[in-house]
């Protein structure tokens, strides 16, 4: 069945450094990469995502870049400051499925101070 | 305020007990959904519905059942729950149609199974 993988699972850096979290999916039609930021005790909330006709998007400090033919995507963060750790995850979904998305394990990601 | 409530946050119960969590929303959303969060594994999604009376299995839907009468609620029914069933569970609610779109989470159900 359709699977997203993602490492790593958990991630510690300095405050100011950057982190980087990978993503590989298996369904070749999926088109849409979301990413969600999981605080402890809430529901994750989306905080970027990408379409497969784009093959980077920047938000501030936070990027997406996606490889189609290698089906990769990654989520890159600069300037990191404590209160984004966190935990986020992935996922991949066919747009025209109306909402059903595949979600990868999670990062753990730590940002000491 | 936007919002995907839940209820209760945290429940413990015993084996074969059925109950329920309430799962509601205030955004006219079509499209809602409930996950199941474990260590290691993400978030796998239970069942979801396309709109009222339009519900469908997800991934592990087994020993779960749901519900669309209304628009704005969809409970998630343990009918006879197993302590497998231990779990984190998320509701989520977006818009559908033609395309996907942002999901908004509830805050989580924490339930312990004995």
């Amino acid at each position: 069945g359709e699977n997203v993988e993602q490492h790593p699972s958990t991630l510690s850096v300095q405050e100011g450094d950057s982190a980087v979290i990978k993503c590989t999916y298996s369904d070749s039609a999926s088109n849409y990469f979301p990413w969600y930021k999981q605080e402890l005790g809430k529901g994750p909330q989306l905080i970027i995502d990408i379409r497969s006709n784009v093959g980077e998007k920047k938000d501030q400090r936070i990027a997406v870049t996606l490889n189609k033919t290698a089906k990769h995507f990654s989520l890159h963060i600069t300037e990191t400051q404590p209160e984004d750790s966190a935990v986020y995850f992935c996922a991949a979904s066919r747009f025209n499925q109306g909402g059903k998305l595949i979600f990868g394990q999670g990062t753990e990601l730590s940002v000491k101070p | 305020e936007a919002q995907v409530t839940q209820n209760p946050r945290y429940l413990i119960t015993v084996t074969g007990k059925k109950l329920t969590v309430t799962c509601s929303q205030n955004m006219n959303h079509e499209y809602m959904s409930w996950y199941r969060q474990d260590p290691g594994l993400g978030l796998r999604q239970i069942y979801y519905s396309m709109n009222v009376e339009v519900t469908d299995k997800g991934d592990v839907p087994e020993g779960y059942k749901v519900s669309r009468k209304e628009k704005r609620n969809f409970p998630l029914i343990l009918e006879s729950p197993s302590p497998n069933q231990t779990s984190l569970y998320f509701c989520a609610s977006s818009w559908s149609g033609q395309g996907v779109y942002e999901q908004y989470f509830g805050p989580g159900t924490r339930l312990t199974v004995t």
